[in-house]
């Protein structure tokens, strides 16, 4: 059974760096095609991808936070976790972190996020 | 950068009716890698249908996925009770790699 749980701090200050944690079990992101991936929501905004890591390290970051973000894993505690830089009040948001991997069709495969966490809400206010 | 616009915003419907909901991309989706995820308050959301029309493990089959290039639709055949939420699509393979719709309200009428 997969499931994956976000930490973190509810409240961070303006300019300041989060840093959220995905502890995961009942998969290794080691194992090929496989990856974990950051999805925020804003109150009454859509979801809004923010980054992904593959089981090869390999990290894929959404180009409009592209400077802000740090996304790394340690597989040997089952987390991967996420640093967003320069925090501002429109960072406000649940952040989640989701479980994909590799499905197949034909010569080709997408990613989609099939495990999700319940998600981390963090205000930014000073 | 890919942008999904669903439609209509909210859906208002009854148990045991057909709802029947859009997805338009501003851009063709990558081979068709469209999914749709329910979301249900306080939960986490749920992957129903991927590659525009399979349904994922355990999905009952009243829900259905069609559509390519820019045009997608979702059709839950009869509402059952749990089957109000709201539900969005997302593409994969475009930039951004992943982006979402804005959501589809399905509630009660």
């Amino acid at each position: 059974q997969i499931t994956l749980k976000e930490s973190g701090p509810t409240l961070v200050k303006p300019t300041q760096t989060l840093t959220l944690t995905c502890s995961f079990s009942g998969f290794s992101i080691s194992t090929s095609g496989v990856g974990v991936g950051w999805i925020r929501q804003s109150p009454g905004k859509a979801l809004e991808w923010l980054a992904l890591i593959y089981w090869d390290n390999d990290k894929r970051y959404s180009p409009s936070l592209k400077t802000r973000l740090t996304i790394t894993k340690d597989t040997s505690k089952n987390q991967v976790v996420l640093t967003m830089t320069n925090m501002d009040p429109v960072d406000t948001a649940t952040y989640s972190c989701a479980h994909t991997r590799r499905y197949f069709r034909g010569s080709g495969w997408a990613y989609y996020f099939d495990y999700w966490g319940q998600g981390s809400l963090v205000t930014v206010a000073s | 950068e890919i942008v999904l616009t669903q439609s209509p915003g909210t859906l208002s419907l009854s148990p045991g009716e057909r709802a029947t909901l859009s997805c338009r991309a501003s851009q063709s989706v990558n081979n068709n890698y469209l999914a749709w995820y329910q979301q249900k308050p306080g939960q986490a959301p749920r992957l129903l249908i991927y590659d525009a029309s399979s349904r994922a493990t355990g999905i009952p089959d009243r829900f259905s996925g069609s559509g390519s290039g820019t045009y997608f639709t979702l059709t839950i055949s009869r509402l059952e009770p749990e089957d109000f939420a709201v539900y969005y699509c997302q593409q994969f393979g475009n930039s951004p790699l992943w982006t979402f719709g804005q959501g589809t309200k399905v509630e009660i009428k």
